[in-house]
């Protein structure tokens, strides 16, 4: 159980194209998705938090409007970079938990990461 | 900002042996919870432990919290060359209306056959 599939799993594009992920929760409603970023053999950022039908929670030094968070339904979260360039080449990860009933101390679920490299 | 540091950065051993990897952090935490990472993949949840537990088992895991010294440490037993992955550990606090996990660095480990 607590399966999340992330797609897609590479993604290869030119300097100023629009790229989104979707990260999907299959076999539970995820009340709270989370997005990272992880550099090569370093740890994992947090970039933002979501909470289904709410707007996302940036952390510090990453950019909303080119971040683009959407948490639509329980079973699904997108991240669209915006007018990707090389900088924001990287390795993005989704994770999903399960909060409902305000139940504390559930672990996260994570998706299998999207490979982005902007050309 | 980093949280959990882990120790050792980088651990080598032989298949069949004990792997034991430290986490320290530095703020007051809802719980302490270790994930596996094989490499260019997601991270695997391996284990939460409660800021009120103090051990915890599964399976060839074994996970210890000393919230007095905000450390924990994870020990794999009879290790296997599948282990061979990066581990981190990841503290659980509030912020808000949620609660977040922060990383720490990771520990390579590399079991040779």
């Amino acid at each position: 159980g607590a399966v999340v599939s992330q797609h897609p799993s590479r993604v290869i594009c030119k300097s100023g194209t629009s790229v989104k992920i979707e990260c999907r929760s299959l076999d539970f409603q995820a009340t709270t998705m989370f997005w990272y970023r992880q550099f090569p053999k370093q740890s994992l950022m947090l970039m933002a938090t979501s909470n289904e039908g709410s707007k996302a929670t940036y952390e510090q030094g990453v950019e909303k409007d080119k971040f683009l968070i959407n948490h639509a339904s329980l079973t699904l979260s997108t991240l669209t970079v915006t007018s990707a360039h090389p900088e924001d080449s990287s390795f993005y990860i989704c994770s999903a938990r399960d909060d409902r009933g305000g139940r504390a101390n559930q672990p996260q679920h994570f998706g299998d990461g999207t490979r982005l490299s902007i050309l | 900002s980093q949280q959990g540091e882990e120790d050792p950065q980088a651990l080598s051993i032989q298949e069949g042996e004990n792997a034991t990897m430290n986490c320290s952090y530095k703020t007051s935490i809802n719980n302490l919870q270790w994930y596996r990472q094989n490499s260019g993949r997601g991270l695997v949840h391996l284990i939460l432990i409660r800021s009120n537990e103090r051990e915890k088992h599964s399976g060839r895991l074994r996970v210890t919290l000393d919230t007095s010294k905000k450390s924990s440490s994870l020990l794999i037993t009879a290790s296997r060359a599948a282990d061979t992955a990066s581990y981190f550990c990841a503290t659980d606090t509030y912020t808000g209306a949620n609660s977040k996990l922060t990383f720490g660095k990771g520990i390579t480990l590399s079991v040779r056959p």
